[in-house]
Order: C-alpha cells, then sequence, then structure tokens
C-alpha cells in the first residue's frame, strides 16, 4: 500500500470548517483513500473513503486531487468532540488478500473552543 | 446493533507473567483483527482471521504472542511471557461478510496493557 504523509498536529475553532490535508503521492489505479479517527481512549472509527471522485456524508466530505497525489479530509463545522487523532490510509482493494489497513501516526486534530 | 467487546479494559502485570485479551466481535461478522497500539503510535495488525483460519499472522512476534479463533466467533490474544515493550492498547476489531472490498472496521475500545 502506498505511504501517506500527515501533519502532526492542528488547530481549529468550533464551529469552523476543519481542513486535514494528506500526500499519496504513490499512489496507484487500485488505491482507495481511508479516512478513520481516534477519539482519547476509544478504538479507531471509519469516517469515509473515495476512489477519484469527491465524497460527502453526515460526517465529512472527502477532496480527492485529479492526480490523486493527495486529498483532504473536510469537517464543515468542527465540534469538541471532533478532537482526535485523524488517519488517512490508502488500501490496494486489488490485492485479495490484502484485508487490512495500515495506519501511519495520522494527525491531531484539536478543536479550540 | 452491539458493537465488538473487549476485556480486559486494563490489566497490570509484571515481565516474564502472562497475560490474556478477549474480543467478542460484532454478531455475523466473519473477519477479525488483533491489533498492537503503542502510546503516540498508530495500530498496528498483529493478526487477521476470516472465520476460524489465519489469514494474516505476519507481524504477530510468535515466540510470546498466540491468538485464536476456534468456533470463529470470539478471540483470545495471549502474551507469555510478557516484555516490557509489550505495554500498550490491543484493539480487536471485526468487518462484516460481503464487505471485503470497501467495507469498513468496527474497533473495539481496546485492553490497556501495562508491564512493569
Amino acid at each position: 500500500d502506498a505511504k501517506t504523509t500527515q501533519p502532526t498536529s492542528m488547530d481549529c475553532a468550533e464551529g469552523r470548517a476543519a481542513n486535514l490535508p494528506c500526500n499519496h503521492s504513490t499512489i496507484s489505479g487500485n488505491e482507495y483513500v481511508y479516512w478513520y479517527r481516534q477519539i482519547h481512549s476509544q478504538g479507531p472509527q471509519y469516517i469515509i473513503h473515495g476512489l477519484k471522485n469527491n465524497e460527502t456524508n453526515e460526517m465529512a466530505s472527502l477532496i480527492i486531487t485529479e492526480d490523486r497525489k493527495s486529498s483532504t479530509l473536510i469537517l464543515p463545522h468542527a465540534t469538541l468532540r471532533d478532537t482526535a487523532v485523524y488517519y488517512c490510509i490508502v488500501r490496494d482493494i486489488s490485492n485479495f488478500g490484502n484485508e487490512k489497513l495500515t495506519f501511519g501516526t495520522g494527525t491531531r486534530l484539536t478543536i479550540i473552543p | 446493533e452491539a458493537g465488538v467487546a473487549q476485556s480486559p479494559r486494563y490489566k497490570i502485570i509484571e515481565k516474564r507473567q502472562s497475560v490474556a485479551f478477549w474480543c467478542n466481535p460484532i454478531s455475523g461478522h466473519a473477519t477479525l483483527y488483533w491489533y498492537q497500539q503503542i502510546l503516540g503510535q498508530g495500530p498496528k495488525l498483529l493478526i487477521q482471521f476470516q472465520n476460524n483460519g489465519v489469514v494474516d499472522d505476519s507481524q504477530l512476534p510468535k515466540d510470546r504472542f498466540s491468538a485464536e479463533r476456534l468456533k470463529g466467533v470470539d478471540s483470545t490474544l495471549k502474551i507469555q511471557p510478557a516484555k516490557l515493550e509489550d505495554s500498550a492498547v490491543y484493539l480487536c476489531a471485526s468487518r462484516p461478510p460481503g464487505h471485503r472490498l470497501f467495507g469498513e472496521l468496527f474497533f473495539g475500545e481496546g485492553s490497556r496493557l501495562t508491564v512493569l
């Protein structure tokens, strides 16, 4: 699976949009981008995934650049409960034996009141 | 729907002792994972089961770690003997069948191990 690079930490004011970048410059055509988050003392929680089109669900939006070398997770109206570590993961779905997720160190997002 | 259940939540042992963690995945979830998360790091996969068979245990330190899922439902992860560097949170996750390509993983709250 391609390697991802994320900032170590970010702050965002409560009520504002939180934009979390992820670089995956070596991504290949069969690799999807997944985002998970981990709130303190809890297990990781799935947020969203995408291939090349922008995606939106009730939690967030995922914007993937046209060349697919980077993406941005957007939390439209951040609340204090969004304070967590956010993981960007790239997974090759064409590898039928590879159903695991490989986590990096993620971005620690702190929402400021 | 009940989530992934893990126990115990916390365990403190001395080095060279043994410990076991239990995981009960969401009902019907065929795939089960054990991850190790050391403080300040992302989770690292230890072992993956599909029903009661092992799919991937390449990162499991087999000299001291073992895991089983005998009936394809709940699972146990054992460490014997424990070392100081085994201090970590042990996370169990499961995934529903029919979602191999795109399905999300559901994680439990984890079992925090401290080795003194």
